[in-house]
């Protein structure tokens, strides 16, 4: 099983601010993914991320809004840009072994917006 | 659009009764898997089922897969005030790339 460090834990930030969200991976990992989950809703995919290729982003999230970095096999890191109210949320990083068997996932990030 | 419709969207049991949740999805799926999420926090696997299982048992769960009416529930006995959390449902899709989509999710509560 991986063991996912994802840092910062929470944080507050002002408006028009950005966050970068850090995710490590203790081996070796093809496939990243980033998930957003709003309060009281349920996790929304918002990229994946391969080592070495531009992120495939989801419908409604944008590589300018929200820009990732994988530049290994064992890190990746999410920014949140230009940040407003509407995105705090926790996000949490994730990765799956291969096939769409289990994910593991870091224990996210929450993120408040004033 | 989620996947994954999960029915009730909250449920409060005593301690020692039997919690059972629900999970409708749409489309035709390679696996389906259980996870908790205690406080907001990150989810942890609870159980895989693939699609050619009808039933899979892991401790005190018991999932249960029937792909004709595309809906899953996954039944804790026994259940402890340590079980409170969120429960998600997630769907891997058949076919191509495979991405694991998460459910709307069941709140339970279980009181000690």
């Amino acid at each position: 099983s991986a063991v996912i460090s994802q840092k910062p834990s929470r944080d507050i930030c002002q408006r028009g601010t950005s966050l970068t969200i850090q995710c490590q991976v203790d081996s070796q990992v093809t496939m990243m993914f980033w998930y957003r989950q709003q309060p009281g809703q349920s996790l929304t995919l918002i990229a994946t991320a391969n080592q070495g290729s531009e992120a495939t982003y989801e419908s409604g999230f944008v590589i300018d809004k929200f820009p990732i970095s994988r530049p290994n096999l064992t890190f990746s890191t999410l920014t949140v840009s230009n940040m407003s109210p509407e995105d705090s949320s926790i996000y949490l990083c994730s990765v799956d072994e291969g096939s769409g068997t289990e994910a593991f996932f870091g224990q996210g990030t929450r993120l408040t917006v004033v | 659009s989620q996947q994954g419709e999960e029915d009730p969207q909250a449920l409060s049991i005593q301690e020692g009764e039997n919690a059972t949740m629900n999970c409708s999805y749409k489309t035709s799926i390679n696996n389906l898997q259980w996870y908790r999420q205690n406080s907001g926090r990150g989810l942890v696997h609870l159980i895989l089922i693939r699609s050619n299982e009808r039933e899979k048992h892991s401790g005190r769960l018991r999932v249960t897969l029937d792909t004709s009416k595309k809906s899953s529930s996954l039944l804790i006995t026994a259940s402890r005030a340590a079980d409170t959390a969120s429960y998600f449902c997630a769907t891997v899709v058949s076919g191509g790339y495979q991405k694991v989509t998460f459910g709307t999710g069941t709140k339970l509560q279980v009181i000690p």
